[in-house]
């Protein structure tokens, strides 16, 4: 059975900080691993995802996420936090790359 | 990336309706998904639409309350029947559009009275 845990559903830094958001997975099998970005009244972005290839993930907005087997966690960081970076982030595991399952999700606030 | 889009954007409906939710995409795809994401919450899948054949459900969630058609490649309606207020949410399509990859439409924020 697959399942994600994100730790803090609401994390707030100063502008300019460093972002750390934490995710936990469970899988079966060697997963894919994605996060997502939810600005307000909007769908879904894909940020980054992991597919087995490099450990380290860079994606979009300066964000990027490390894939460590042996802590079952695919964290994202940002070294610096930009207002632009308030959202709603989402982690995501999939086993066969169909079938999505979603973490409850972090709440980033920035303080200028 | 895949350009999807999705109507109504939002709608507040009344107690005991149906509403029906239009997923159009940009080119052909084998599958469809229809998630639901409640106040505060994350997303929930409620069903994958396979184009010529019948959705197939997540556990928790039914045809009869939740129909789903899919006429063809880039097209797929989500109707969701006889709704009450514990229905209000945002419903989101995605697509498969790279191996391993999910695209989002912008969902529809519902709002049941």
């Amino acid at each position: 059975a697959q399942s994600v845990t994100q730790l803090g559903s609401h994390v707030s830094v100063s502008e300019g900080a460093l972002v750390l958001l934490r995710c936990n997975y469970s899988s079966s099998v060697p997963p894919y691993l994605f996060w997502y970005v939810q600005y307000p009244n909007q769908g879904l972005q894909l940020l980054l995802k992991y597919t087995s290839a490099a450990t380290l993930v860079k994606g979009i907005n300066g964000f990027e996420a490390e894939f460590k087997k042996s802590e079952t966690s695919f964290h994202l960081t940002k070294p610096s936090a930009h207002m632009s970076d308030a959202a709603e982030y989402f982690c995501a595991v999939s086993e066969s790359g169909n079938q999505f399952y979603f973490g409850t999700g972090t709440s980033l606030t920035v303080i200028p | 990336s895949a350009v999807i889009s999705q109507k109504p954007s939002r709608d507040i409906c009344q107690r005991g309706t149906s509403l029906t939710i239009q997923c159009q995409v940009d080119s052909q795809v084998t599958m469809m998904f229809w998630y639901r994401q409640q106040p505060g919450q994350s997303l929930t899948l409620i069903a994958t639409a396979n184009q010529g054949s019948e959705a197939t459900y997540e556990s928790g969630f039914v045809i009869d309350k939740f129909p789903i058609s899919r006429p063809n490649l880039t097209f797929s309606t989500l109707t969701v029947s006889n709704m009450s207020p514990e229905d209000s949410s945002i419903y989101l399509c995605s697509v498969e559009r790279r191996a391993n990859e999910q695209f989002f439409g912008p969902g529809t924020r519902l709002t049941v009275l």
